[in-house]
């Protein structure tokens, strides 16, 4: 089955520093992309970037890049210069496969001022 | 304009009643899609219309039915309401039913459904 595995519940991280969030995946399929999302406390689903399985550079929109190691089947993203506005749930999930789509449990980030 | 609407925003009802959400897209895409959020946070897909057919189709009870009149609405009929139901159901939508970097995946607002 696939897999998509955030290890980390939650995480403190103080404003104007860089935060890791870890996400790991588990597929046997070559084609397949991977996404991340921000849900903030009034809940909405916000997409924030993507990286597909073939795309050779790691993907950066803004403030986000993605830390992607194909060989380790992993998917970090990075959120430099934290804001306040930052505080969230993020969610890092995959399609793969026939119109297959896994969520991974999220991690809470609390930007402190 | 909203792109993903969903409505109602909140439902509380009985167990045993039978309720549907409704789900529209102006952005004109071909695929939508049903995930339910539980208490926990964790998001699971339901189901995924692509031109009106149905091409995702979890273990989700068979109280749960989706109908994609048209391809700018899927809606969610849930039957016979459980306690374990109680959840955030969000609607979203995309171009095709493959999302990549230019055809990502709209949410809506979500509907909070809460069972007695």
């Amino acid at each position: 089955a696939q897999k998509i595995t955030q290890t980390q519940p939650g995480m403190f991280v103080q404003e104007k520093e860089a935060v890791t969030l870890d996400c790991t995946y588990d597929t046997s399929d070559q084609s397949y992309g991977l996404f991340w999302y921000k849900q903030p406390s009034s809940g909405e689903m916000i997409f924030l970037i993507y990286q597909g399985s073939y795309d050779e550079q790691n993907a950066t929109e803004g403030r986000y890049s993605l830390n992607f190691q194909k060989a380790r089947k992993s998917a970090n993203l990075v959120i430099s210069a934290s804001q306040l506005g930052d505080s969230a749930m993020y969610f890092c999930a995959m399609w793969w496969g026939d119109y297959k789509l896994s969520f991974g449990a999220g991690t809470t980030v609390t930007v402190r001022a | 304009d909203t792109a993903v609407s969903q409505t109602p925003k909140y439902l509380v009802t009985q167990m045993g009643n039978d309720k549907s959400i409704k789900c529209e897209q102006n952005l004109g895409h071909d695929t939508m899609y049903w995930y339910k959020q539980d208490s926990k946070k964790f998001l699971k897909i339901m189901f995924s219309y692509n031109n009106k057919e149905l091409i995702i189709n979890e273990t989700v009870p068979n109280r749960f039915s989706p109908k994609s009149p048209d391809k700018a609405h899927l809606n969610l009929h849930i039957n016979s309401l459980e306690l374990g139901d109680s959840a955030v159901y969000f609607c979203a939508s995309s171009l095709t039913p493959a999302p990549t970097r230019s055809i990502e995946q709209f949410f809506g607002p979500g509907t909070r459904l809460t069972v007695l």
